[in-house]
């Protein structure tokens, strides 16, 4: 069964204190892991995409990364507006569908 | 583009009353998936419309839920009758049909069900 799996549940650090979230994942042919930010109250916003293992993003303080396994979400000298929850999600590589199969996301704060 | 709009954004409702959420999809976005998230479950994706089609609705949970797309620039999700186990916030989200991981989503509708 297609599984995502994100660790930790929740992670607080102080400013400027980098760290790292799980994603990891099993499913019969990946065609894509997208990672995505969620503040209280809102719908998630779209950060990354990998295609392949190896690939990597980055975005200000953001690196994502990919093995055939996991991806790494790596967060250097996080600021307090960082606090948010990262989710997880992968597609599956079956035809023309689009459905993602999501984590239940790491809850990050960061304190001043 | 004011991005994904819905409507209500929060909803109470007794048990056995029709709830009815209503999406808005962004202009030119070919694709359109309804998720439900709860703390347990997280986000789960209920229906996605391709060009309008319902393409995967595997993820109703019964037959008390229906989601219509009459046109490229609206949808709706209903729950007849509503119970108290639907209580969460139910998400719209469009994307272009290309890039199906990138999607963008709507505030929410908070739905509680008493």
């Amino acid at each position: 069964e297609d599984q995502v799996t994100q660790s930790p549940e929740a992670l607080r650090l102080q400013e400027g204190e980098s760290s790292s979230l799980n994603c990891s994942y099993t499913v019969s042919g990946l065609r894509g892991l997208f990672w995505y930010r969620q503040d209280p109250g809102k719908g998630p916003e779209f950060l990354f995409t990998l295609y392949s293992a190896g690939e990597e993003k980055e975005k200000e303080r953001l690196k994502a990364t990919l093995t055939k396994k996991e991806s790494f979400l790596h967060i250097t000298a996080p600021k307090p507006e960082d606090s948010a929850t990262y989710l997880c999600a992968v597609q599956r590589d079956a035809g023309n569908n689009r459905k993602l199969i999501w984590g239940l996301g790491t809850s990050l704060a960061v304190n001043p | 583009d004011a991005g994904v709009i819905q409507s209500p954004r929060h909803e109470v409702t007794e048990m056995g009353q029709e709830v009815t959420l209503r999406c808005k999809p962004i202009s030119g976005h070919n694709s359109l998936f309804w998720y439900r998230q709860t703390m347990m479950r997280g986000l789960e994706l209920l229906i996605y419309f391709n060009n309008n089609v319902p393409i995967d609705d595997s993820g109703m949970p019964e037959d008390r839920f229906s989601a219509k797309m009459p046109n490229a620039s609206f949808s709706t999700l209903k729950i007849q009758p509503s119970e108290p186990r639907d209580s969460a916030v139910y998400f719209c989200a469009s994307t272009v049909g290309g890039a199906p991981g990138t999607q963008y989503f709507g505030p929410g509708t908070r739905l509680l069900v008493l």
